[in-house]
This record gives C-alpha cells, structure tokens and sequence, in this order.
C-alpha cells in the first residue's frame, strides 16, 4: 500500500466512450499529479493540482479533462480518446513545499483505447 | 534528445552482481531522482538528492553536480530487483515538472 490508490486498475475504452480515472492520497499531501508514460517514452507530466487549484497543463489535449474536488481526490475524465492515448497513466501526490520534489505513485491505470 | 539520458537502456545480471545505471542531464538541477517502476506498473522513490551520495540498502546513490551525473549502484543484486529504474531531475523549487530519463531495464536472473 502506497498511500495513492489508483482505480481502475485496466480500463478498455472505445473510442466514443466517456471514462473517468480516480486518484486518491491518504497522505495529507496538499499537491497531486497525473503522468501519461507511453511505450519507450519518458513519464510525461499532464496536470498538476496544488492545493486544489490546476497550476500546470502542458498543452494536454482537452479530450483529457482533470477534476480535484479535494486535496485527497483526482479524477482525469476521459472522452472521445484515440488508440495513441493508450498507456499507463500514473497519479502521485507530494507535501510542496516541505517536500521539495519527492512524490509518492500511485500503481497507474492501463488504459487501452480501441 | 532528451534532457536526460540513462544508460544502458536494458541491463542483465545474474544473482549477485554489483550493478550500476548511470543518468546524464543537459540542465542545471536542484534535486535528482531515482525512481523504481515494478513489472505492474507501480513506481517507488528510491532516492531524492542534490548532491554527494545516498545509501539505503543494498543501494546506492551518488551525484556529481559539476558533471551533471548521477549513478545507481546495486550491490549482491538480486532476481526482486529486476525492475524499471528511472533517473528523474527538476530545476526548480515547487510544483515545477520532473524531467524524466527513458528507464533502464534490469533483469536480474538466479
């Protein structure tokens, strides 16, 4: 156990379906974050919610949609994806700015689109 | 090219080996990661550090700032150490994106 769980744990979407990822610390951390890391390629940073407010997006596509209701909880609702979107999508909460840069994961959501 | 190069990209030992995964940046840093990704998926923080080196374990951890270079040493490896392990860097303070290396590939076999 973590601290970060992450449901579900596989998803197989349809390319007109509409799916949400969930995300949720236990941790009392302020600060969470979802990554896409795609076959052979580097983690890449989506969105980052800092004291329930988006601070970063990095031009992620608007077919991928984040919620923070809470500093516990994170969605990344999901509509009208491509094949290319599937991947691990990895969540991870930090305590900023006590903690510097140290993130705890959370085991990722395997996301296949057909 | 990415900012952060490891090497080598796939790395296989038998039991007991000492091994070693190198991480090269190209920017200037305040903390370096290593991070360990299980065949499931999950990703651990072994070690955040900004300079000097790290010890837990049968792991090590070492950083020279001056050329840009970090090292991850496992000593008397073993087969549950056969994982993903990712060098990760940030140059600022805060919520700034970790910049992540690619992996390398460790296959420890008995």
């Amino acid at each position: 156990e973590t601290g970060v769980t992450q449901t579900p744990r596989h998803l197989v979407m349809g390319m007109t379906n509409k799916k949400s990822l969930k995300c949720e610390q236990h941790l009392g951390h302020n600060a969470m974050y979802w990554y896409k890391q795609s076959a052979k390629k580097p983690l890449e940073l989506m969105f980052v919610y800092s004291l329930e407010e988006r601070v970063e997006n990095n031009s992620v596509p608007s077919r991928f949609s984040p919620e923070c209701p809470n500093s516990s909880h994170l969605f990344l609702h999901l509509h009208t994806l491509q094949p290319e979107d599937s991947a691990l999508y990895l969540c991870a909460s930090s305590q900023e700015p006590q903690n510097g840069f140290l993130r705890v994961f959370g085991q990722g959501t395997r996301l296949t689109v057909v | 090219k990415n900012e952060v190069e490891q090497s080598p990209q796939n790395l296989t030992a038998q039991e007991g080996e000492f091994i070693t995964i190198n991480c090269s940046y190209s920017v200037g840093i305040s903390a370096l990661h290593w991070l360990q990704q299980h065949p499931g998926g999950g990703i651990v923080s072994l070690f955040m550090l900004s300079s000097g080196k790290k010890k837990h374990g049968r792991l090590i951890a070492t950083i020279n700032i001056q050329e840009k270079h970090s090292s991850l040493h496992i000593t008397a490896s073993h087969p549950r150490d056969s994982a993903v392990y990712i060098c990760a860097v940030s140059t600022n303070s805060g919520n700034t994106p970790l910049v992540f290396g690619k992996g390398t590939r460790l296959s420890v076999i008995a």
